[in-house]
């Protein structure tokens, strides 16, 4: 199966600066089948991205997907208060899907 | 409002035991042509893993790793759909979330249009946290 690596494990930063979340895959992607999802404490995960690069229905498009085959990137332009969670990938060009462990996208 | 609810057993199972878990879903059908239902779990603090799914027309996929010890299953009359996992151990333990995967159609050569998972989860249960614990 697909292992996809995240990385950083955690990214510190403050309002208003961007983020830059990596994900990395151990093989090819086929058709760019990668999402992006966003997990707050407590709660259930929200996808924010599909195809790499679609936003899911009302995200705004301060989040913006990109990459291919095995580099996938999610920025995030100008972060808010609300954008402080931890963001997963998830693979579903091969069987089974996998998701990656994740990056914490904290408050520096 | 379309909205995934998780049930179960409480939280605490024994090592051996058999997990059951029901999905209430409302406002939308389990028999709905374009909607495929998961579960995915999450050991505490750790990543996602996918379990499998099921569609109302008898089709179920089941992550490999777990295939041995899962069964999926619908009830119409209740809009649920449930999974058993069997020979649990502390490994096991994790919160457990149902999921929708709306799916994508396609249109064969021959015949009416088809639907295949999409694999995007656009909407999840709150999760159920089942602990492992003798």
């Amino acid at each position: 199966e697909i292992v996809l690596t995240q990385s950083p494990g955690t990214l510190s930063l403050s309002p208003g600066e961007r983020a830059t979340l990596s994900c990395r895959a151990s093989q090819n992607i086929s058709r760019n089948s990668l999402a992006w999802y966003q997990q707050k404490p407590g709660q259930a995960p929200r996808i924010l991205m599909s195809g790499a690069s679609s936003r899911a229905t009302g995200i705004p498009d301060r989040f913006s997907g990109s990459g291919s085959g095995t580099d996938f990137t999610l920025i995030i332009s100008r972060l808010e208060p609300g954008d402080f969670a931890v963001y997963f990938c998830q693979q579903y060009g091969s069987a089974p899907c996998t998701f990656g462990l994740g990056t914490k996208l904290e408050v520096k | 409002q379309v909205q995934l609810r998780e049930s179960g057993p409480g939280g605490l199972v024994k090592p051996s035991e058999t997990l059951s878990l029901t999905c209430t879903v409302s406002g939308d059908s389990v028999t709905s042509d374009s909607s495929y239902w998961h579960w995915i779990r999450q050991p505490p603090g750790k990543g996602l893993e996918w379990i499998g799914y099921i569609y109302h027309k008898g089709a179920t996929d089941y992550n490999p790793s777990l295939k041995s010890r899962v069964t999926m299953s619908l009830d119409t009359s209740k809009n649920q759909f449930s999974l058993k996992f069997t020979s649990l151990t502390a490994a096991d333990t994790a919160v457990y979330y149902c999921a929708r995967d709306t799916g994508v159609s396609w249109y064969p050569f021959y015949g009416p249009k088809s639907w295949r998972p999409s694999w995007n989860f656009d909407l999840w249960g709150r999760g159920t946290l089942v602990t492992v614990s003798s």
